[in-house]
Order: structure tokens, then sequence, then C-alpha cells
């Protein structure tokens, strides 16, 4: 089945820095591609998604790349704020899923921004 | 909508207990996931279902532990007995017909004593 590797497990940057976040997947017939940003006490939120018809996406100061051909995808903050800090996860749908969308979740990366 | 709503956010009991989670999913959604949050597993799916439809159980740990969806607005996931190992914060997320954006619940924060 669907395996989601991601790095660096913690990140700590300086206000206003850019932060990068790294997942591989297994499934090289993995088409959606979804980060969360999980704040303390509260169930992960959706912040960015790309398909596999895309190679990049943006939404003000996020963005998410993905190669299909090396399997990996990765999220992008740049100029960083203390309310960015969070567990930032990444995740995969399992080929064969499309009815269900079974999201298979990466390990977390806890983002520290410092001020 | 008030979005995802899971009750009770916290939840203390003794060994060998029975525990209920219940979870009311966005109006008009089809698809309702429960997820287990672990410092050491992460976010591991336990079961999914469509249309009120269990699809997938393999990630139920065993069979203490099980789940139902009575109707498309509620779903319950029960623990009986409960284990202290069974400590661990619950998510239960919705999601749109044929549509991947997954909404979550604040979560139950479980306490097997």
């Amino acid at each position: 089945g669907e395996n989601v590797e991601q790095h660096p497990s913690t990140l700590s940057v300086q206000e206003g820095d850019s932060a990068v976040i790294k997942c591989t997947y297994s499934d090289s017939a993995s088409n959606y591609f979804p980060w969360y940003k999980q704040e303390l006490g509260k169930g992960p939120q959706l912040i960015i998604d790309i398909r596999s018809n895309v190679g990049e996406k943006k939404d003000q100061r996020i963005a998410v790349t993905l190669n299909k051909t090396a399997k990996h995808f990765s999220l992008h903050i740049t100029e960083t704020q203390p309310e960015d800090s969070a567990v930032y996860f990444c995740a995969a749908i399992p080929a064969g899923e499309d009815s269900s969308y079974k999201l298979i979740f990466g390990s977390g990366t806890r983002l520290l921004v410092r001020p | 909508d008030a979005g995802v709503i899971q009750s009770p956010r916290h939840e203390v009991t003794e060994m060998g207990q029975e525990v209920t989670l219940r979870c009311k999913p966005i109006s008009g959604h089809n698809s309702l996931f429960w997820y287990r949050q672990t410092m050491m597993r992460g976010l591991e799916l336990l079961i999914y279902f469509n249309n009120n439809v269990p699809i997938d159980d393999s990630g139920m740990p065993e069979d203490r532990f099980s789940a139902k969806m009575p109707n498309a607005s509620f779903s319950t996931l029960k623990i009986q007995p409960s284990e202290p190992r069974d400590s661990a914060v619950y998510f239960c997320a919705s999601s749109y017909p044929a549509r991947a954006e997954a909404f979550f619940g604040q979560g139950t924060r479980l306490t097997v004593v």
C-alpha cells in the first residue's frame, strides 16, 4: 500500500525566513496530495493541495510543488510569521481509492517560527 | 455549517470500561473517517464509511474497537473493553461526494487509566 515519508520532523526558522517541508510517496498511481496544518488542541486543517496534473500551486505565502517522476512533493512557506508555528502533515490518496479518498498521512513536521 | 462535531472533547476512563466517541459530519458529506493520533504512530486511519456503509476497517486495531454509522448525520466509535494503550486523540473527518478534501473535527482526547 501507499507509504508517505515526511522530513524534517522539526524545523525552526526565524520570522521572515522561508520554510520547506518535503514528502515522498511510494505509490506512483497516487494523484492527490494535500497539506494539513494542525494547531495545538485542534484538528488538522487543509491549507493547500495539489493534483498530479500540475507541478506547482501557490496560495499567497504558501506553495506546493510536485515531482511525479521522483515521487516527492514539498510545501514552501515564505515570509514566515509566528502564527505559522504548528504541526504540518502531508498526505496522499492511494491508487484505486478515488471513490473514497482515503488519506495516508506523513509523520508530521513541527514548525517553530522564532519572533 | 458548524463543521464536524465530535463529543466528548475529553474522556477519562478506567481500564476495562466501555468508551463511546461520537461524531456528526458536515451536512451533505457522504464520506466519514475515523483517525487516531499518537506521538508514536502519528495519524492512523481506523475506518471509513461511504454513504453510511463501512468500506475499509483494516486500520481498526483489534476486535475491541467497533464503529457504526446508523445514518448520514451520526457515527460512533466504541472501545470495549478499553486499555491504557488506547489513550490517544481520536479524530473524525468527513468529505463531500467525489471530493478529496477532508474536514476534521476538533478531536476527542481519550485517557484510559
